[in-house]
């Protein structure tokens, strides 16, 4: 099974806005609210930052929000920060009871 | 405070086996489903296997079917993942996570706390 569709890179400048999008099919994302974002910093096991399409954490700051349409989930961090700069992974459940991560963007802040 | 820590990684030759171990603290293990996913050094994340918190259901992804079964011991807090054929492409980190919550009939959740993962390198 392909990876879900993420972009490989995405960039902006302190303060700004961006926006990761996360494409799969309707065995997936289409079909599930199962979809899971998170962060990983160089050397360190990923971070959950999104559950159930849209909800955070406790302890995920509110910059971080995501939603989902269709075959495609998204996340967007608002007022980019130095310590947002790493790479982001999607994830979702299958209809053949597995999961499937996306291929991961890395968020560069400029 | 949820602490995953995983063991068994190392260095094996091509079609041999490994047993990876995960002892979970700060939860009631056995009310968890339990997953390993595998990485690639600086590649992406892929999703290895799963099992629900009785160890009754489990699933694989397509690339260690038939090779690799996952296994647990609720008295020992502990998740196993047994690795046997052994080929190059299974070298990666392998991370134990925690399903975030795990419906009958309706699937599950990604997971939530993850470990700081194991290097299994195979090679001749």
């Amino acid at each position: 099974q392909s990876a879900l569709t993420q972009p490989a890179s995405v960039s902006g400048s302190p303060g700004q806005s961006i926006t990761i999008s996360c494409t799969g099919t309707n065995s997936d994302i289409g079909v599930y609210n199962f979809v899971s974002w998170y962060q990983q910093h160089p050397g360190k096991a990923p971070k959950l930052i999104i559950y159930d399409v849209r909800k955070r954490p406790a302890d995920v700051s509110n910059r971080f929000s995501a939603s989902k349409s269709g075959n495609t989930a998204s996340l967007t961090i608002s007022g980019l920060q130095a310590e947002d700069e790493a790479h982001y992974y999607c994830s979702s459940y299958t209809s053949r009871s597995t999961l499937i991560f996306g291929g991961g963007t890395k968020v560069t802040v400029l | 405070e949820v602490q995953l820590l995983e063991s068994g990684g190392g260095l094996v030759r091509p079609g041999g086996s490994l047993r990876l171990s995960c002892t979970v603290s700060g939860l009631v293990f056995q009310r968890y489903a339990m997953s390993w996913v595998r990485q690639v050094p600086g590649k992406e994340l892929e999703w290895v296997s799963v099992i629900s918190s009785s160890g009754g259901t489990t699933y694989y992804g397509d690339a260690v079917t038939g090779r690799f079964s996952i296994s647990r011991d609720n008295s020992r807090n502990t998740v196993y993942l047994q690795m046997n054929s052994l080929r190059a492409d299974d070298t990666a980190v392998y991370y134990c996570a925690k399903v975030h919550y795990w419906y009958d009939n309706s699937g599950y959740s990604p997971p939530d706390y993850w470990g700081q993962g194991t290097l299994v390198t195979v090679s001749p």
